[in-house]
């Protein structure tokens, strides 16, 4: 069973509004939470975090929100522009059983058009 | 060579061959990964590697061998693997296992199509 959930395979945006990509995640132990992007052919690229003592973390045109109660993190792009289309993948990470590292479980992506 | 590097890209095999796929990263770092992507799924964890001793292994069949002879160099020795195996295969690396709760720098992936 997924621990983390991307919902939405897919999302369009036009250039200059708001893209909200929209993660939940099921396990309570998630510590930290990031997102990462991927362009075609290329590797998936660190994006932005936040752990779980915050619910609001922002970098630039990149805010991420967390709703812990709700078991739900959102990802806002303002404004978005062409060069933001690419899959946004969510990722989530607890302490593993042997006490030590916190290694990420990702979400199925989420594809963002940004149409100029 | 910068970041992390994987060959070959691209990867066609039969049923019945044996191959490998090679990951090497330029950063200094002491921790690699194996992830897999399949169509329309999460990237899937495989094995995890801590200064050339594996720390994870989850739960990824036999016909899959990884081999971290030094904690710049990571391969995946593949063998009969099934048409359901093709995906793209990820590596990736980090300054030490779970730094920065998951922060992980990827390759381009070796995309793998098994005939």
């Amino acid at each position: 069973d997924q621990q983390v959930k991307q919902n939405s395979p897919s999302l369009s945006v036009q250039e200059g509004r708001i893209s909200i990509l929209n993660c939940d995640y099921t396990n309570s132990m998630f510590d930290y939470f990031l997102w990462y992007k991927k362009y075609p052919a290329e590797g998936p690229t660190f994006l932005i975090s936040i752990s779980s003592i915050k619910d609001k973390n922002e970098d630039g045109r990149f805010t991420v929100f967390l709703n812990k109660s709700a078991k739900h993190l959102s990802l806002h792009i303002v404004p978005s522009q062409p060069g933001d289309s690419a899959v946004y993948f969510c990722a989530a990470s607890e302490r593993s059983a042997s006490g030590g590292s916190y290694i990420p479980t990702f979400g199925r992506g989420t594809s963002l058009i940004v149409h100029p | 060579e910068t970041g992390v590097t994987q060959t070959p890209r691209h990867l066609v095999m039969g049923m019945t061959n044996k191959k490998s796929l090679k990951c090497e990263q330029h950063l200094g770092h002491n921790a690699m990964y194996w992830y897999k992507q399949s169509a329309k799924k999460p990237l899937e964890l495989m094995f995890v590697y801590s200064l050339e001793e594996r720390v994870e292994n989850n739960s990824v069949p036999s016909r899959f061998s990884p081999e971290c002879p030094n904690s710049s160099h990571l391969f995946l020795h593949l063998h009969t693997l099934q048409p359901e195996d093709s995906a793209l295969y990820l590596c990736a690396s980090s300054q030490e296992v779970g730094f920065r709760g998951g922060f992980l720098v990827f390759g381009p992936g070796t995309r793998l199509t098994v005939l």
